[in-house]
C-alpha cells in the first residue's frame, strides 16, 4: 500500500514563528502536493512539485514556500506563522502518468 | 477563483436513501473527474473516478453519473449505511497539468440508522 506520512497530527505555535510540516511518501512518487482543508472551502492547493528541487505554486501560496531535497520527502514552511494560517494541511502523492492522488492522514495546525 | 463548484454543503439521510451530491465545472480541458471519501481524522481517500468518454461508472453501491454538455457530474449512493457517513469531495483535473486535483467544498454527508 502506497503510505504518505506527516510527521505530526497535531501542531499548536505561536503567532510569528517559523513552522516546517514534513511529509514522507514511500511508494517513489514524482509529484507531490500540499492542501489545506478549511470548511466549506474544501482542499486547496498550496504548492505542488513534479520532480526534486521543483515546486510550482498552487492556487494559495502566499505565505508559504516548500522544499523538496529528496524525492520522498516534501516540506511546507510556514515563514512568519500568522492565526489565519490555522487549519488542516494534507500532503498528497502521485506517480507520474496516474491519476490517482494518495493522501497523508493530516496535521491540524493552530497559530495562537 | 473557484473551478469546481459542489452542493450540497451538508446531507441527512435515513438508511436506506439514496443520496445525491453534484458538482458542476468551467474548465472543459479537465478530463479526470474522481470523487474522495474522508472519515474524521483521516486524510481523503479516493472512492471512483470517471473519464468523460463515458455517462456513468458504478462500483458497489457508488454510481458517477456524468453530463459532458452540462458540465456537471453526481455521485450517488445506493442503500446508504451509517458507516457511508463521512465528508465527500468531488475533484477534477487536466492531464498536462501534473495532474493537480482542484477539490469541490465538500459535502458532509450523515446517513440515520
Amino acid at each position: 500500500d502506497v503510505k504518505v506520512t506527516q510527521s505530526s497530527r497535531y501542531l499548536v505555535k505561536r503567532t510569528g514563528e517559523k513552522v516546517f510540516l514534513e511529509c514522507v511518501q514511500d511508494m517513489d512518487h514524482e509529484n507531490m502536493f500540499w492542501y489545506r482543508q478549511d470548511p466549506g472551502l474544501g482542499l486547496r492547493l498550496i504548492y505542488f512539485s513534479y520532480d526534486v528541487k521543483m515546486k510550482e505554486k498552487g492556487d494559495i501560496p502566499e505565505g508559504y514556500s516548500v522544499s523538496r531535497e529528496k524525492k520522498e520527502r516534501f516540506s511546507l514552511i510556514l515563514e512568519s506563522a500568522s492565526t489565519n494560517q490555522t487549519s488542516m494541511y494534507l500532503c498528497a502523492s502521485r506517480p507520474q502518468g496516474a491519476p490517482v492522488v494518495f493522501f497523508g492522514q493530516g496535521t491540524r495546525l493552530t497559530v495562537v | 477563483q473557484q473551478q469546481v463548484k459542489q452542493s450540497p454543503q451538508s446531507l441527512i439521510v435515513q438508511k436506506g436513501g439514496i443520496p445525491i451530491i453534484n458538482c458542476a465545472y468551467e474548465n472543459t480541458a479537465f478530463d479526470y473527474f474522481p470523487w474522495y471519501q474522508q472519515f474524521p481524522g483521516k486524510g481523503p481517500a479516493l472512492l471512483i473516478a470517471i473519464r468523460p468518454d463515458v455517462s456513468e461508472k458504478k462500483e458497489g453501491r457508488f454510481t458517477i453519473s456524468f453530463n459532458k454538455s452540462a458540465k456537471q457530474f453526481s455521485l450517488h449512493i445506493m442503500d446508504s449505511q451509517p458507516g457511508d457517513s463521512a465528508t465527500y469531495f468531488c475533484a477534477a483535473s487536466e492531464g498536462n497539468q501534473g495532474g493537480k486535483l482542484i477539490f469541490g467544498q465538500g459535502t458532509e454527508l450523515s446517513v440515520k440508522p
